[in-house]
Protein backbone atom coordinates (compact mmCIF):
# COMPACT_ATOMS: atom_id res chain seq x y z
CA UNK A 1 0.00 0.00 0.00
CA UNK A 2 1.20 3.67 -0.47
CA UNK A 3 1.95 5.64 2.59
CA UNK A 4 1.14 9.24 2.49
CA UNK A 5 3.05 11.52 4.94
CA UNK A 6 2.38 15.23 5.23
CA UNK A 7 3.99 17.96 7.11
CA UNK A 8 3.89 18.95 9.33
CA UNK A 9 1.21 17.87 11.32
CA UNK A 10 0.03 21.55 12.77
CA UNK A 11 1.06 25.00 12.47
CA UNK A 12 0.18 28.48 13.99
CA UNK A 13 -0.69 30.67 11.44
CA UNK A 14 -2.16 34.79 11.38
CA UNK A 15 -4.83 35.79 9.46
CA UNK A 16 -3.45 37.24 6.31
CA UNK A 17 -0.45 34.44 6.12
CA UNK A 18 0.91 32.70 3.56
CA UNK A 19 0.30 28.83 4.50
CA UNK A 20 2.18 25.89 3.03
CA UNK A 21 1.33 22.44 3.58
CA UNK A 22 3.31 19.51 2.56
CA UNK A 23 2.09 15.61 1.38
CA UNK A 24 4.72 12.83 0.08
CA UNK A 25 3.47 9.88 -1.14
CA UNK A 26 5.73 6.49 -0.57
CA UNK A 27 5.78 5.89 -4.46
CA UNK A 28 4.87 7.67 -7.47
CA UNK A 29 1.70 8.58 -7.90
CA UNK A 30 1.77 10.91 -10.89
CA UNK A 31 -1.04 13.49 -10.09
CA UNK A 32 -3.97 11.33 -8.19
CA UNK A 33 -3.71 13.65 -5.41
CA UNK A 34 -6.51 14.72 -4.02
CA UNK A 35 -7.01 18.02 -0.90
CA UNK A 36 -9.56 18.23 1.59
CA UNK A 37 -10.48 20.03 4.24
CA UNK A 38 -12.29 19.70 7.97
CA UNK A 39 -13.56 21.84 10.14
CA UNK A 40 -14.31 20.47 13.65
CA UNK A 41 -17.33 18.11 13.98
CA UNK A 42 -17.84 18.54 10.51
CA UNK A 43 -17.71 16.17 7.43
CA UNK A 44 -14.16 16.08 5.02
CA UNK A 45 -14.64 18.33 1.51
CA UNK A 46 -13.08 18.33 -0.95
CA UNK A 47 -11.15 21.21 -1.92
CA UNK A 48 -8.43 20.41 -4.50
CA UNK A 49 -8.25 16.89 -6.88
CA UNK A 50 -5.50 15.70 -9.51
CA UNK A 51 -3.03 17.51 -7.42
CA UNK A 52 -3.72 20.82 -8.78
CA UNK A 53 -7.74 21.64 -9.82
CA UNK A 54 -9.69 23.35 -7.73
CA UNK A 55 -12.58 21.91 -6.47
CA UNK A 56 -15.88 24.17 -7.83
CA UNK A 57 -17.08 26.56 -5.00
CA UNK A 58 -13.43 26.18 -3.39
CA UNK A 59 -12.29 29.63 -3.16
CA UNK A 60 -9.07 30.76 -5.19
CA UNK A 61 -6.39 31.65 -2.41
CA UNK A 62 -6.22 27.68 -2.59
CA UNK A 63 -4.01 26.21 -4.82
CA UNK A 64 -2.28 22.59 -4.89
CA UNK A 65 1.15 21.70 -6.99
CA UNK A 66 3.22 18.93 -6.99
CA UNK A 67 3.73 15.62 -9.18
CA UNK A 68 5.22 12.60 -8.65
CA UNK A 69 5.82 12.23 -4.54
CA UNK A 70 5.81 15.57 -3.56
CA UNK A 71 2.89 17.87 -3.31
CA UNK A 72 1.99 21.32 -1.83
CA UNK A 73 -1.45 22.63 -0.99
CA UNK A 74 -0.99 26.34 -0.18
CA UNK A 75 -3.15 29.16 0.88
CA UNK A 76 -2.33 32.26 -0.17
CA UNK A 77 -3.61 34.62 2.51
CA UNK A 78 -5.36 32.50 5.39
CA UNK A 79 -8.60 33.68 6.20
CA UNK A 80 -10.53 32.85 9.53
CA UNK A 81 -12.48 30.14 7.74
CA UNK A 82 -9.90 28.45 6.76
CA UNK A 83 -8.74 27.28 10.65
CA UNK A 84 -9.27 23.40 9.71
CA UNK A 85 -7.41 20.42 9.68
CA UNK A 86 -6.22 19.84 6.10
CA UNK A 87 -5.97 15.58 4.75
CA UNK A 88 -3.70 14.58 1.44
CA UNK A 89 -5.33 11.49 -0.30
CA UNK A 90 -3.78 9.47 -2.99
CA UNK A 91 -6.38 7.52 -6.01
CA UNK A 92 -3.20 5.81 -7.53
CA UNK A 93 -4.15 2.71 -6.61
CA UNK A 94 -6.29 0.76 -4.50
CA UNK A 95 -6.62 1.22 -1.51
CA UNK A 96 -6.87 4.75 -1.18
CA UNK A 97 -4.85 6.01 1.68
CA UNK A 98 -4.64 9.44 3.36
CA UNK A 99 -2.17 11.68 4.88
CA UNK A 100 -2.39 11.91 8.73
CA UNK A 101 -3.39 15.56 8.31
CA UNK A 102 -2.35 19.07 9.29
CA UNK A 103 -4.33 20.84 11.55
CA UNK A 104 -3.79 24.79 11.33
CA UNK A 105 -4.91 26.54 14.02
CA UNK A 106 -5.00 30.67 14.87
CA UNK A 107 -1.25 32.43 16.29
CA UNK B 1 -28.62 19.10 -4.36
CA UNK B 2 -26.04 16.36 -3.66
CA UNK B 3 -26.90 14.64 -0.40
CA UNK B 4 -25.66 11.52 1.96
CA UNK B 5 -27.24 10.85 5.27
CA UNK B 6 -26.00 8.10 7.18
CA UNK B 7 -27.92 6.15 9.80
CA UNK B 8 -27.44 3.37 11.96
CA UNK B 9 -24.95 3.82 14.09
CA UNK B 10 -24.84 3.21 18.45
CA UNK B 11 -23.01 1.84 21.20
CA UNK B 12 -22.46 -2.17 20.94
CA UNK B 13 -20.54 -4.50 22.98
CA UNK B 14 -17.50 -5.69 21.38
CA UNK B 15 -18.38 -9.50 19.32
CA UNK B 16 -21.32 -7.58 18.26
CA UNK B 17 -22.87 -6.50 15.01
CA UNK B 18 -24.38 -3.50 13.22
CA UNK B 19 -25.97 -2.44 10.17
CA UNK B 20 -25.32 0.98 8.41
CA UNK B 21 -27.55 2.72 5.97
CA UNK B 22 -26.77 5.80 3.73
CA UNK B 23 -29.50 7.21 1.15
CA UNK B 24 -28.53 9.12 -1.47
CA UNK B 25 -30.25 11.95 -3.46
CA UNK B 26 -29.87 14.48 -5.51
CA UNK B 27 -27.72 12.51 -8.28
CA UNK B 28 -27.89 8.73 -9.95
CA UNK B 29 -27.07 6.60 -7.27
CA UNK B 30 -26.27 3.56 -9.72
CA UNK B 31 -23.89 5.51 -12.10
CA UNK B 32 -21.44 5.82 -8.62
CA UNK B 33 -18.69 3.95 -6.78
CA UNK B 34 -19.71 4.39 -3.52
CA UNK B 35 -16.98 4.48 -0.02
CA UNK B 36 -17.15 3.84 3.74
CA UNK B 37 -14.63 6.27 5.45
CA UNK B 38 -14.10 6.19 9.04
CA UNK B 39 -12.80 8.68 11.35
CA UNK B 40 -11.25 7.23 14.82
CA UNK B 41 -11.96 10.01 18.13
CA UNK B 42 -9.11 12.53 17.56
CA UNK B 43 -7.49 10.91 14.69
CA UNK B 44 -7.35 10.87 10.87
CA UNK B 45 -9.22 9.61 8.13
CA UNK B 46 -9.16 6.03 7.04
CA UNK B 47 -10.72 4.15 4.24
CA UNK B 48 -13.17 0.94 5.15
CA UNK B 49 -14.81 0.17 1.96
CA UNK B 50 -15.83 0.74 -1.80
CA UNK B 51 -18.26 -0.84 -4.07
CA UNK B 52 -19.13 -0.36 -7.47
CA UNK B 53 -21.72 0.62 -9.05
CA UNK B 54 -24.16 -2.96 -9.74
CA UNK B 55 -21.88 -4.46 -7.07
CA UNK B 56 -19.70 -6.38 -8.84
CA UNK B 57 -16.33 -5.07 -7.35
CA UNK B 58 -15.87 -4.54 -3.76
CA UNK B 59 -12.79 -3.88 -2.06
CA UNK B 60 -11.84 -3.76 2.02
CA UNK B 61 -9.06 -2.06 4.34
CA UNK B 62 -7.14 -5.36 5.48
CA UNK B 63 -8.80 -4.49 9.20
CA UNK B 64 -12.19 -5.47 8.21
CA UNK B 65 -11.81 -8.20 5.74
CA UNK B 66 -14.40 -11.16 6.82
CA UNK B 67 -16.11 -8.82 9.31
CA UNK B 68 -17.45 -6.11 7.27
CA UNK B 69 -19.65 -6.46 4.09
CA UNK B 70 -20.28 -3.72 1.89
CA UNK B 71 -23.87 -4.05 -0.19
CA UNK B 72 -26.07 -1.41 -2.24
CA UNK B 73 -29.41 -1.66 -3.40
CA UNK B 74 -29.70 1.00 -6.60
CA UNK B 75 -33.74 0.76 -6.74
CA UNK B 76 -33.87 2.52 -3.00
CA UNK B 77 -30.48 4.90 -3.25
CA UNK B 78 -29.23 3.19 -0.68
CA UNK B 79 -25.57 2.07 0.71
CA UNK B 80 -24.55 -0.62 3.68
CA UNK B 81 -22.07 -1.28 5.32
CA UNK B 82 -23.20 -4.38 7.74
CA UNK B 83 -20.53 -4.62 10.60
CA UNK B 84 -19.98 -8.13 12.31
CA UNK B 85 -17.73 -9.10 15.42
CA UNK B 86 -16.82 -5.46 16.41
CA UNK B 87 -14.05 -4.52 17.94
CA UNK B 88 -12.94 -1.52 20.06
CA UNK B 89 -10.73 -0.46 17.48
CA UNK B 90 -13.56 0.07 15.40
CA UNK B 91 -14.97 2.85 17.28
CA UNK B 92 -15.58 5.61 15.17
CA UNK B 93 -17.55 8.19 13.08
CA UNK B 94 -18.70 5.83 9.75
CA UNK B 95 -18.69 8.40 6.84
CA UNK B 96 -20.79 7.61 3.45
CA UNK B 97 -18.73 9.14 0.53
CA UNK B 98 -19.48 9.00 -3.45
CA UNK B 99 -17.10 8.22 -5.69
CA UNK B 100 -16.35 10.91 -8.39
CA UNK B 101 -13.98 10.35 -11.06
CA UNK B 102 -13.34 13.13 -13.37
CA UNK B 103 -10.06 14.04 -15.22
CA UNK B 104 -8.68 10.77 -14.70
CA UNK B 105 -8.88 11.00 -11.29
CA UNK B 106 -11.20 9.68 -8.84
CA UNK B 107 -11.98 11.27 -5.01
CA UNK B 108 -14.36 11.38 -2.55
CA UNK B 109 -16.97 14.00 -2.98
CA UNK B 110 -19.42 14.52 -1.32
CA UNK B 111 -19.79 12.89 2.12
CA UNK B 112 -22.25 12.56 4.33
CA UNK B 113 -22.38 13.74 7.85
CA UNK B 114 -21.62 10.67 9.37
CA UNK B 115 -23.03 8.41 12.18
CA UNK B 116 -20.96 6.94 15.49
CA UNK B 117 -20.24 3.69 15.88
CA UNK B 118 -18.91 3.10 19.67
CA UNK B 119 -18.04 -0.23 20.42
CA UNK B 120 -17.69 -0.66 24.23
CA UNK B 121 -18.76 -3.24 27.48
Amino acid sequence: DIQMTQSPSSLSASVGDRVTITCRASQSISNYLNWYQQKPGKAPKLLIYAASTLQSGVPSRFSGSGSGTDFTLTISSLQPEDFATYYCQESYSPPPTFGGGTKVEIK
Amino acid sequence: EVQLVESGGGLVQPGGSLRLSCAASGFTFSSYWMSWVRQAPGKGLEWVASIKQDGSEIYYVDSVKGRFTISRDNAKNSLFLQMNSLRAEDTALYYCARIYYGSGVSRFDPWGQGTLVTVSS
